[in-house]
This record gives C-alpha cells, sequence and structure tokens, in this order.
C-alpha cells in the first residue's frame, strides 16, 4: 500500500513568490494535516482538510492557503512568501473526521528555501 | 488543549533498554497517547499508541498508569539506529488540539 506522498521534495523559491506544494493521502484517508516544521524545531499544525472542507486551521495568516481535492490530495499555496517560510512541510492523513485514534500516517515532506 | 512534558535529550548505549517519560496532567477521557519517531529531513512515523495499562507491539512497549497522567515509552535493546528525536502526543479529535512539543532527542552510542 503506497504511503503518502508528497511533492517536490525540494523547492527553492525567491522572496515574494508563490509556493505550491502537493499531498497524496493514503487510500481511504479523507483527512489531510499540514504541518510546518522549522530547522531544528518540533511541528506547527497549519490546516486540516476533511472531505474536501477546510475544518481548521492553526495560527498562521491568511497567505497560508490550500485545499482538497474530490480524490482527496491536497495542496498547500503560500502567498508572499518570506524568509522565515523556509522549512520542511509535512502533510499527514488519517481515516475520516480527524480522528487521532489510530494516529496519523506522514509523508517525507516538502523541503521548502526561500532565498 | 493537553499538554505534554518529556525530557529534552536523553542518552544510551547500543544493547540498553531505554525509556522515555511523558506528562500529560490534563488528559481528557477520550484521549489517546500516540508516541512518534522522526529522523532528520523525514516525516515522523508512528510507534505505537495507548488509552490505558499497557501496549506492545514488535518495536516497543507503552506503559499507562491508572491516572494516565504520564506514560513511559520503553525501547527494549536500542541500537545506533534508534537515534532519533521521539514526540509523545495526547488527543482524541482534530489535529488543532494536538499539540507537538519539543520532543526527546534520543542519542544512541556504541
Amino acid at each position: 500500500e503506497a504511503g503518502v506522498t508528497q511533492s517536490p521534495t525540494h523547492l527553492i523559491k525567491t522572496r515574494g513568490q508563490q509556493a505550491t506544494l502537493r499531498c497524496s493521502p493514503i487510500s481511504g484517508h479523507t483527512s489531510v494535516y499540514w504541518y510546518q516544521q522549522a530547522l531544528g524545531l518540533g511541528l506547527q499544525f497549519l490546516l486540516w482538510y476533511d472531505e474536501g472542507e477546510e475544518r481548521n486551521r492553526g495560527n498562521f495568516p491568511p497567505r497560508f492557503s490550500g485545499r482538497q481535492f474530490p480524490n482527496y490530495s491536497s495542496e498547500l499555496n503560500v502567498n508572499a512568501l518570506e524568509l522565515e517560510d523556509s522549512a520542511l512541510y509535512l502533510c499527514a492523513s488519517s481515516e475520516g473526521q480527524g480522528r487521532f485514534a489510530g494516529g496519523y500516517t506522514f509523508g517525507s515532506g516538502t523541503r521548502l528555501t526561500v532565498v | 488543549l493537553a499538554k505534554t512534558t518529556q525530557p529534552i535529550s536523553m542518552d544510551s548505549y547500543e544493547g540498553q533498554e531505554v525509556n522515555i517519560t511523558c506528562s500529560h496532567n490534563n488528559i481528557a477521557t477520550n484521549d489517546y497517547i500516540t508516541w512518534y519517531q522522526q529522523f532528520p529531513s523525514q516525516g515522523p512515523r508512528f510507534i505505537i499508541q495507548g488509552y490505558k495499562t499497557k501496549v506492545t507491539n514488535e518495536v516497543a512497549s507503552l506503559f499507562i498508569p491508572a491516572d494516565r497522567k504520564s506514560s513511559t515509552l520503553s525501547l527494549p535493546r536500542v541500537s545506533l539506529s534508534d537515534t532519533a528525536v521521539y514526540y509523545c502526543l495526547v488527543g482524541y479529535s482534530s489535529a488543532s488540539k494536538i499539540i507537538f512539543g519539543s520532543g526527546t532527542r534520543l542519542s544512541i552510542r556504541p
């Protein structure tokens, strides 16, 4: 069974540009979560999507946005990139309703570097 | 929100048993306790999850006392490849209610 896949693996952008990150959940999982992990730090919750709807978002500015497609894959968009947006962006998926019981399965992440 | 407290770092040697304790004083009735392992530049990997008493799988055991205000992850006979950051998480519903702390950086020496 394929795990959570993220693309691209690495992304280099210039300050002020936009970045688009993609995530495909495990087959049968309808919830997708996005996390930001700055170098050497813990994971910060960004967004949660379930059944195509944004269910919750963390304490991030509106320039962080995303969507979930009918096939449950998801996209994270970061507009007007700033240097401090440089981080590992992790996607996780779980069975529906965002239930943590059973745990989340994480992808390997996209390393975004803003120069 | 259920906050967890765990040691910042631990050191051990190959072949030893390692126990990492996590405190979660305000755990809610429905909350599960889950441990993840993370290697540099990789996503966290699910290790084990439990609700009460003891859970064991092929890689670890999780001990949860009756009051559930703490839990202990036990890694038997560690190897160099167990060097990683270990996160203790408490939660039931919604990623937004689950806090990833700084984790415990475990270093295994030969």
